[in-house]
């Protein structure tokens, strides 16, 4: 089965510190993803990536930076974090011509005070 | 990618069939219809997918409209477990880097 795994479940974070949500996928999968996900908002896209070294700007880039150094990894950089950004953060994987089958991990829930 | 209506809520018995409407009538010719379910405190989780033709899996059955402007999601013996909010996604596959865009989805709640 294919795994992701997120490096924290649950964090919590002061305003203005930096922070890394990192990813990692076992399948081989070139795509990853991530998205953040908010009551009555649903999930949003934040950056995407289909190869090492290549992001996307999805729907709501600004705040975040992202990383993606080897094929199974992908990081999620909030610069210096705000209360607005306190969230769940989801990260997904898929294979090259399965942009529709994702797979995603268990989510980190990110509270910043 | 065309977009999709669902009802925001559902209930279903236990050990029913429970029967998840989706509206995408302005999808296009090229455009699949992808079901995900996320249950509480989890990643969603990809379901089924399908083109024109009924397609079934070991999770669920998926009914598409002859005229593809609205498919069914069933899930023909529907368990406490099965209690999540379930999402219908259209979008154009295998071509182009567009990932998906999820909407609100419908929440089923599954009774006892």
């Amino acid at each position: 089965d294919v795994k992701v795994t997120q490096s924290s479940r649950y964090l919590v974070k002061r305003t203005g510190e930096k922070v890394f949500l990192e990813c990692v996928q076992d399948m081989d999968h070139e795509n990853m993803f991530w998205y953040r996900q908010d009551p009555g908002l649903g999930l949003r896209l934040i950056y995407f990536s289909y190869d090492v070294k290549m992001k996307e700007k999805g729907d709501i880039p600004e705040g975040y930076s992202v990383s993606r150094e080897k094929k199974e990894r992908f990081s999620l950089i909030l610069e210096s974090a705000s209360t607005n950004q306190t969230s769940m953060y989801l990260c997904a994987s898929s294979t090259m011509r399965g942009f529709g089958e994702l797979f995603f991990g268990e989510g980190s829930r990110l509270t910043v005070l | 990618d065309a977009k999709t209506t669902q009802p925001p809520s559902m209930d279903c018995a236990e050990g029913r069939a429970a029967n998840l409407p989706c509206n995408h009538s302005t999808i296009s010719g090229n455009e699949y219809v992808y079901w995900y379910r996320q249950i509480h405190s989890q990643g969603p989780q990809y379901i089924i997918h399908g083109l024109k033709n009924n397609e079934t899996n070991e999770m669920a059955s998926l009914i598409i409209t002859e005229d593809r402007k609205s498919s069914t999601l069933i899930l023909p013996h529907a368990t406490l477990r099965d209690t999540a909010v379930y999402y219908c996604i259209v979008r154009v596959a295998m071509t182009g880097n567009t990932p998906l865009v999820f909407g609100k989805g419908t929440r089923l709640s599954v009774i006892a």
